[in-house]
């Protein structure tokens, strides 16, 4: 079956700590995006790449950095720049026009 | 920039009753439009979508969404709910000169009395 598959899905980082968030997808899309979901905020986006070894930052990547090596793959690393981390992060692609189809999300807590 | 606001953050509907959750937009053409439904602790699973043609929009799990250009709404509606219903809805507009982006509406989340 096609889709997307994150992990792990659940995650634990200590103050400090880089970790990174891995996101995969046998869809074949060219576009990819990482979002970030806090309570009652809906969704951010973070990243996002187009294409093979190009990406752009979204509207929060501050404390975050991402790789497109593959077509298939985009991890999101959560640097320990970003002060507040915990949160709910979902990783998507599309294929023009527009839809996204996305992952079943990876929940990250600080400890 | 385009802008998508849910008024609603929450709604309470009893089952089989009729559903209607709201989406208003914001951008200066015609815009690609989406609806999405999120059960908790999971991804979003795409519910319909309105790229051009008819107004009325049918998608899965017997959700229609209607397209008003002139009221700016894109709001979804369901005849009679059920109590597998109870998630969070999500309303996207997407501008196909902004590189596949999409922009999310706050969300609402639905509940269902038995």
């Amino acid at each position: 079956d096609g889709g997307i598959t994150q992990s792990p899905k659940y995650l634990f980082r200590k103050e400090g700590q880089n970790v990174t968030l891995s996101c995969e997808q046998n869809l074949n899309h060219d576009a990819m995006y990482w979002y970030r979901q806090d309570p009652g905020q809906g969704l951010r986006l973070i990243y996002y790449s187009q294409i093979v070894n190009d990406f752009q930052k979204g509207d929060i990547a501050e404390g975050y950095s991402v790789s497109r090596e593959k077509k298939e793959s985009f991890p999101l690393t959560v640097t320990s720049a970003q002060k507040n981390p915990t949160a709910f992060y979902l990783c998507a692609s599309s294929s023009p026009p527009l839809e996204q189809f996305f992952g079943p999300g990876t929940r990250l807590t600080v400890l | 920039a385009q802008s998508v606001t849910q008024p609603d953050i929450h709604i309470t509907v009893s089952e089989g009753a009729s559903l209607e959750l709201r989406c208003n937009y914001s951008y200066g053409a015609t815009p690609y439009l989406f609806w999405y439904v999120q059960s908790p602790g999971q991804g979003l699973q795409l519910l319909l979508k309105y790229f051009s043609g008819d107004t009325l929009v049918q998608g899965i799990k017997g959700f229609e969404a209607e397209f008003k250009r002139s009221q700016s709404s894109f709001n979804l509606r369901k005849p009679s709910v059920h109590w597998s219903d109870a998630a969070e809805y999500f309303c996207a507009v997407g501008v196909s000169n902004a590189g596949n982006m999409l922009t999310f509406g706050g969300g609402t989340r639905l509940m269902v009395k038995p």
